[in-house]
């Protein structure tokens, strides 16, 4: 069964500074990946996604994400990071013949002037 | 597109009573999902349709948890008796295809006093 792990509950960053929020899967096979960001009281908003080809993937609002493979790993990243990104950030997983999205619990993000 | 529609936005009932939760999918999508998050149990997928079939309820957590989708545009979510314990943020997503990038609506927020 697919699984995903956001290891960081909570991060505090200061504007303009660079961002990476962890995120490790499980799944034997390539994986659907997706990130999405939840701002407060709003559903969630897909940033990015990869299913295959280049590995590092462009999304939404200047962020960024790199599939490893040989990590497991699915970073998401920002390299200057503006008060409105404040926001909790879901990495999510997918499976080829599996139709449900595995979520992790969720990054919440901070931002300090 | 108006994306997914949810109503009400907000609930406040009180125990025993019966809640209907209702969503509107984006036209053409055949994939409609029922998620429910809380701080402890973060999202939790309660159950998907597939061409407005139930694929999985697993995620039901009780018989007081029943869902419908009566055609490609409408489905509902409903408890009855509803109980303190399920007060929770709803939210109904849709998708063409599964897995693929799946989108939500804004949610209903539950409170059950």
């Amino acid at each position: 069964a697919q699984s995903v792990t956001q290891p960081d509950i909570h991060i505090t960053v200061s504007e303009g500074a660079s961002l990476e929020l962890r995120c490790n899967y499980s799944y034997g096979a390539t994986p659907y990946l997706f990130w999405y960001v939840q701002s407060p009281g709003q559903g969630l908003q897909l940033l990015l996604k990869y299913f295959s080809g280049d590995t590092l993937v462009q999304g939404i609002k200047g962020f960024e994400a790199e599939f490893k493979r040989s990590q497991s790993s699915f970073n998401l990243r920002k390299p200057s990071v503006h008060w409105s990104d404040a926001a909790e950030y879901f990495c999510a997983v997918g499976a080829e013949r599996n139709e449900k999205l595995t979520f992790g619990t969720g990054t919440r993000l901070t931002i300090i002037p | 597109d108006a994306g997914v529609i949810q109503s009400p936005r907000h609930e406040v009932t009180e125990m025993g009573q019966e809640v209907t939760l209702r969503c509107k999918p984006i036209s053409g999508h055949d994939y409609l999902f029922w998620y429910r998050q809380t701080m402890m149990r973060g999202l939790e997928l309660l159950i998907y349709f597939n061409n407005n079939v139930p694929i999985d309820d697993s995620g039901m957590p009780e018989d007081r948890f029943s869902a419908k989708m009566p055609n490609a545009s409408f489905s509902t979510l409903k408890i009855q008796p509803s109980e303190p314990r399920d007060s929770a943020v709803y939210f109904c997503a849709s998708s063409l295809g599964s897995p693929n990038e799946q989108f939500f609506g804004p949610g209903t927020r539950l409170t059950v006093l």
